[in-house]
């Protein structure tokens, strides 16, 4: 079946500085990849939408300028976050389409958890 | 405004108990539904993907039934074992803004007691 892979798992940084983390398709091409954002017992939130080729497409309330995102390739995107602050402590799920169109399933990656000290 | 919502928000069950959980949305207009699985600290488990055409899936003790119509679906979990205590997640891919993206509930935390 259709794997993402995402890297870090773990990552803990001081404030101020940056993080990225990657999102990979490993078995199939992915045109469009999502990045969500997660608190403790709250559900995923959208923060961007990444498609290959353009720019990333932002929610509202989402910093572009802190959250850079890449999607250099059809199996790769990449979130910066930068200048960490403590607040940007969260876990940061991706998920990539298999296909095209709104009937193609979506795969997630495992998260990413991120400590900001 | 497109939202998902999902009760109950925790549940606790002891083992062998038939269980269902639901998840409501505001616009029927969808590709897709889904249903995922949680445990802590993890990422995300694909359990049942209903096409908007479709009216359920079944996977093992796991039943997901949908109604465009009045913006609902329900998990049906047979037979409920202590394994099945995670958070389960309803998302739903509308069909909007020029481009479509999934939508999450804030899910419904399971455990199951010995």
């Amino acid at each position: 079946g259709a794997v993402v892979s995402q890297h870090p798992s773990r990552v803990i940084c001081k404030s101020g500085t940056s993080v990225k983390i990657e999102c990979r398709s490993l078995d199939f091409q992915a045109t469009t990849m999502f990045w969500y954002r997660q608190f403790p017992k709250q559900s995923l939130m959208l923060m961007a939408t990444s498609n290959e080729g353009s720019k990333a497409t932002y929610e509202q309330g989402v910093e572009k300028d802190k959250f850079l995102i890449n999607h250099a390739s059809l199996t790769l995107s990449t979130l910066t976050v930068t200048s960490a602050h403590p607040e940007d402590s969260s876990f940061y799920i991706c998920s990539a389409r298999d296909g095209t169109g709104g009937f193609s399933p979506l795969h997630f990656g495992n998260g990413t958890r991120l400590t900001v000290t | 405004k497109q939202e998902v919502t999902q009760i109950p928000a925790a549940l606790s069950v002891p083992e062998g108990e038939n269980l269902v959980l639901n998840c409501s949305f505001t616009d029927s207009a969808i590709y897709n539904l889904q249903w995922f699985r949680q445990d802590p600290g993890k990422g995300l488990t694909s359990l049942l993907l209903i096409q908007s055409s479709q009216r359920e899936q079944t996977s093992g003790r796991l039943n997901a039934s949908l109604d465009k119509s009045s913006g609902r679906s329900t998990l049906y979990i047979a037979a409920s074992q202590p394994g099945d205590s995670a958070t389960y997640l309803c998302a739903v891919r509308f069909i909007s803004g020029g481009y479509n993206k999934l939508i999450f509930g804030a899910g419904t935390r399971l455990a199951v007691h010995p």
